[in-house]
């Protein structure tokens, strides 16, 4: 059975700091991995998408990795704001069009 | 471009009452569904999913039910509620890449 960790589950950063935040996981057969977003009380915003035949995916400050072999994947924010406070979720598919296995996510607070 | 609606965005029902909730998605066609729950201090976790209308696929035993009446219109629906059917429940979509995008959410609390 697929299972995602993410580590950490709450992380506090002065604003200006790069991080990363880590997402594992057990079966390295799938099919591709998306992280979100969500900020308090709101729905997922999907932030970047890798298909399982790729590396890496970038979106101006986000750079998202995959290494299926090892089972992990990385979101690298680059110089944080405050507006990047908010939850951030990993989850992947197995197979094409089925659900998507989720993380319990990494709460981000950045301060200014 | 698409887009998801969800309604209502908040809902308090008594324990035994029924449900209904909705889902839609405009600007594309034959999408596949999902919806999905949060509950407190727990992952998002899938209740259900469809590839076509009345083709519905249940992940986990309980007390609700999904339906696909149309192509982009997408239902979730309980005859009595219980405590735990508390929680976010978030709707989603896909096509051809299987990007996932998703709703809005609504917030259902059970007395």
């Amino acid at each position: 059975k697929q299972e995602v960790t993410q580590i950490p589950a709450a992380l506090s950063v002065p604003e200006g700091e790069n991080l990363v935040l880590n997402c594992s996981f057990t079966d390295s057969a799938i099919y591709n991995l998306q992280w979100f977003r969500q900020d308090p009380g709101k729905g997922l915003t999907s932030l970047l998408l890798i298909q399982s035949s790729q590396r890496e995916q970038t979106s101006g400050r986000l750079n998202a990795s995959l290494d299926k072999s090892s089972g992990r994947s990385t979101l690298y924010i680059a110089a944080s704001q405050p507006g990047d406070s908010a939850t951030y979720l990993c989850a992947l598919a197995n197979q094409a069009g089925t659900a998507l296995i989720f993380g319990k996510g990494t709460t981000l607070s950045v301060s200014s | 471009s698409q887009t998801i609606h969800q309604w209502p965005a908040t809902l308090v029902q008594p324990v035994g009452s029924p449900l209904s909730l909705e889902c839609t998605v405009e600007g594309t066609s034959n999408p596949n569904l999902y919806w999905y729950r949060q509950a407190a201090g727990r992952g998002l976790q899938l209740l259900f999913y469809s590839v076509g209308i009345g083709q519905i696929s249940s992940e986990v035993p309980q007390n609700l039910s999904a339906s696909r009446p149309q192509d982009r219109q997408f239902i979730l629906s309980s005859k009595k509620l219980l405590l735990s059917d508390s929680g976010f429940y978030l709707c989603a979509w896909s096509r051809t890449s299987y990007e996932q995008y998703f709703g809005p959410g609504t917030r259902l609390t059970v007395t």
